[in-house]
């Protein structure tokens, strides 16, 4: 079945560092896919998604591509902040819009 | 997108008793989802649930254990029955995305914290 397997954390960064999180999937289709983001306290959110090969998402200056030949998404961002401090989730959904998530990665932005 | 509501947002509750959660949309929608957060953890799909059908649940999950409700296109309840330290966990319902923009995603309520004693 559909699968996500995500980098596990904790990460904890500085401000103005580099963030990557990588995710790779497993599907037997053609996925859409996602990145979720649960900010201290508050519900789930999409942060960006990417429905088919070689799309890229972006949002709040983060970005993913798909990936197909690695079936990877890897969520990127070039300056964090201590704003950008949360759990982040990578999902997979096929043709029944059904998610399949990942195991959630803890950011944590020092300033 | 959709704006969801849930009640309760929290609740502690004694084990061997029930609880239901409502979950509400400002629009009409075909689906409705039900996850479950266990402390620490990632979402687990618990069932799909379309007006006018019995839900669909996935595996490792029960009608009796998790009887869900749909009785129209914007409003569903799950129960959590005869409950058990175990089942402490956020839960969380979600719709589909309804136009071209929003296709395939899906939009989460607030999620309602049960934690059982």
């Amino acid at each position: 079945g559909d699968s996500v397997t995500q980098m596990e954390g904790p990460v904890t960064l500085s401000e103005e560092a580099f963030l990557t999180i990588n995710c790779t999937y497993t599907a037997t289709g053609y996925p859409s896919l996602f990145w979720y983001v649960q900010y201290p306290g508050e519900g789930l959110q999409l942060l960006l998604k990417a429905t088919k090969a070689d799309d890229k998402g972006s949002n709040k200056g983060f970005e993913a591509t798909y990936r197909k030949e690695t079936t990877s998404f890897h969520l990127e961002k070039g300056s964090v902040q201590v704003s950008d401090s949360a759990v982040y989730f990578c999902a997979l959904s096929d043709s029944d819009y059904k998610l399949s998530f990942g195991a959630g990665t803890t950011v944590t932005v020092r300033a | 997108s959709a704006v969801i509501s849930q009640k309760p947002s929290r609740d502690i509750c004694q084990r061997g008793t029930s609880l239901t959660i409502q979950c509400q949309v400002d629009s009409q929608v075909t689906m409705m989802f039900w996850y479950r957060q266990q402390p620490g953890q990632s979402l687990t799909l618990i069932a799909t649930a379309n007006q006018g059908s019995e839900a669909t649940y996935e595996s490792g999950f029960v009608i009796d254990k998790f009887p869900i409700s749909r009785p129209n296109l914007t409003f569903s309840t799950l129960t959590v029955s005869n409950l058990s330290p175990e089942d402490s966990s956020i839960y969380l319902c979600s719709v589909e995305g309804h136009d071209r923009a929003s296709f395939n995603e899906q939009f989460f309520g607030p999620g309602t914290r049960l934690t059982v004693l």
